[in-house]
């Protein structure tokens, strides 16, 4: 099956550094891939579509100046939280676009990042 | 604007017991996709189901089916002899189209669900 692979899976980073989360696909291509962030016992919230080649598209509310996103080749898509801060604390997911069936979006596992 | 509501925040099912786990949905689109996802205490996020809004029938997987109730916007997830590995929150979610083009999810607020052995 489709396998999506996130790195680093935790990271403990000092306020006002910044941090980068990979998100790769690693059997197939995505020209698209998506970020997500959820807070503790709350729901995904979409982050911003990132797009093969193009500038990531954020939704309504998100800082694109704070989360950098570059989708440089067909397999991988990186978040740069820059200036992290701890309100900047969550679980980051990212997911995969496929061409496959009806179920077409597939979720990494995760990257737990804590601001101090 | 897109809704999804999980009204259950938890539930205790003892195993090897069926279980249903409520989803209603909001939308002016004919044309959507729903989703179920299941998310172990590991965070990443398991694909379980999928129902389009066209589909005449309701999607099987296994032990998981949907319940797809057009009408009345619901899209429960039933999951038959409950198993202890099945603990985990449950997310129900949405996407604009049936067709592969638009992907944004829109994610209901979960259920957790606790296996009793």
């Amino acid at each position: 099956g489709a396998v999506v692979s996130q790195h680093p899976s935790r990271v403990i980073c000092k306020s006002g550094t910044s941090v980068k989360i990979e998100c790769r696909s690693l059997d197939f291509q995505a020209t698209t891939m998506f970020w997500y962030r959820q807070f503790p016992k709350q729901s995904l919230m979409l982050m911003a579509t990132s797009n093969e080649g193009s500038k990531a598209t954020y939704e309504q509310g998100v800082e694109k100046d704070k989360f950098l996103i570059n989708h440089a080749s067909l397999t991988l898509s990186t978040l740069t939280v820059t200036s992290a801060h701890p309100e900047d604390s969550s679980f980051y997911i990212c997911s995969a676009r496929r061409f496959r069936g009806q179920e077409t979006q597939y979720f990494g596992p995760g990257t737990r990042l804590l601001v101090l | 604007a897109q809704k999804i509501t999980q009204t259950q925040p938890g539930m205790f099912v003892q195993e090897k017991e069926a279980v249903t786990l409520d989803c209603t949905y909001d939308t002016s689109d004919p044309s959507y996709g729903l989703f179920w996802y299941k998310q172990p205490s590991s965070g990443e996020m398991i694909f379980l189901i999928y129902q389009g809004s066209y589909d005449q029938q309701n999607a099987t997987e296994g032990r998981y089916s949907l319940n797809f109730q057009k009408a009345r916007k619901s899209a429960n997830l039933v999951i038959s002899a409950s198993q202890l590995g099945d603990s985990a929150m449950y997310f129900c979610a949405m996407r604009k189209g049936v067709n592969f083009g638009n992907e944004k999810l829109t994610f209901g607020t979960g259920t957790r669900l606790t296996i009793i052995p």
